[in-house]
Order: structure tokens, then sequence, then C-alpha cells
């Protein structure tokens, strides 16, 4: 079974430009959550999608960030401007089921904004 | 919110050794999660287990949710275990968050 697929794995821009990362998630997972990793620190959710519905996005940063999961199976998270402190690693994860269940976890993708 | 507190905040040992590391939280939970993230960052899961005991090789793991806290225990360890282990908890209010603590970091010398 292949696992949750992210791209790029590496990002490197300027502050105030664009930025966007895709995730796909385990097959027929129905639950895909997006984290922030800020160096020394443990994940922390930015927002979370039952098939194409936001369940929670009560700490995604809405004037910069924004996110979709059209058809219910890809996502892309994207930052507009990209400020410094947006330097982090950009972690997807899936689900089976909304509740109560394990989450598996994608490689990451690392960006670093100068 | 739920707060989540892990200690050790790092842990050196040698190639062999045992350990235990606990995690803390402020409230009720129904989910609760330790993931492993390796040295090149990837975030694996190993145990869910929002109550009891659960057993994985030389991994185990036990959660008292009544006392709101859980123990990871390493037996014979080995340099691939090192890495950062995160304890992440959830409540079911509305939907799944899973809150993450600030993570233990393992260092096993050979």
């Amino acid at each position: 079974e292949a696992g949750v697929a992210q791209s790029p794995r590496y990002k490197i821009i300027e502050k105030r430009q664009s930025v966007a990362f895709w995730c796909n998630p385990i097959s027929g997972h129905a639950t895909l959550y997006w984290y922030q990793q800020i160096l020394g620190q443990g994940p922390k959710l930015l927002i979370q999608f039952q098939n194409n519905g936001v369940v929670d996005d009560s700490q995604l940063p809405k004037d910069r960030f924004s996110a979709e999961r059209l058809k219910g199976v890809d996502s892309t998270l994207k930052i507009q401007p990209a400020k410094l402190e947006d330097s982090a690693v950009y972690l997807c994860a899936s689900s089976l089921l909304i509740h109560t269940d394990t989450q598996y976890f994608g490689p990451g993708t690392r960006l670093t904004v100068l | 919110g739920i707060q989540v507190e892990q200690s050790p905040p790092d842990l050196i040992l040698q190639e062999g050794a045992n350990s235990t590391l606990r995690c803390n939280f402020s409230d009720s939970v129904n989910n609760l999660q330790w993931f492993h993230q390796n040295p090149w960052g990837q975030l694996i899961n190993l145990f869910y287990i929002p109550s009891g005991t659960k057993q994985n090789g030389r991994l185990s793991a036990t959660t008292v949710a009544t006392e709101r806290y859980s123990l990871l225990y390493i037996s014979s360890s080995q340099t691939t275990d090192s890495g950062v282990y995160f304890c992440a908890v959830g409540r079911i209010q509305g939907a799944q968050k899973l809150v993450f603590g600030q993570g233990t970091r393992l260092t096993i010398n050979p």
C-alpha cells in the first residue's frame, strides 16, 4: 500500500513570494490533515478535511494561507504572501476515519523563506 | 485547549538500555497516539492507545486515562531508535484534532 505522497520535498523562496504544496493521501482515506512543524516543536494542525469539506481550520492564518481538496482526494496548501516566520516543515497526513483513528504522515515539505 | 507535556525533553542512552518516556495531558481524551520522528523527519505512528496497554516488539505503551498520562517503553534500545518521540492527544468535539507535545529527543549511542 502506497503511503502519503507530498511534493516538493524542499522549497526556498523570498519573503512576499507565493508557494504551493501538494499532497496525495493513502487511497481510500477520507480525512486529510495539513500540519506545520516549526524547528524544535511538535506539529500543529492547520486544516482538516473530511472528503472535500473543511472540518477544522481554526489555526489556519487565513489572511495568507489557503487550502483545497478538490474531488476529495488530492489537496493543495498555498501561502501568499510568505513571511519569514512561515519557514517550517509542512506535513500532510491522512486517516481512514474522522474520529479516533490512526494518522499516517507524508515525508513533509521543508520551506525556507529568505 | 488541551495541554500536553512530555518528559524528559532529552535522553541519551547506550545501545541495549531500556527507557521510559512520559506524556501528561490536562483533560480527558479519547484519542492518544505515539509517533517516532526519525532523523530524516518522517513521522511514524507507533501506537494508537487512548487507554490500556499495547505491545509491538521491543516497544510497549500504557495509557491511564483516568490519571491523564501515558508511558512509552523502549527495551533493548538500538541506534535506529534514535529520533524524537511525540505524544499527541485529541478529544471528540465536533472534529478530531490532535494536539502534539514538544517531544522527547532520544539518542542511542553504539
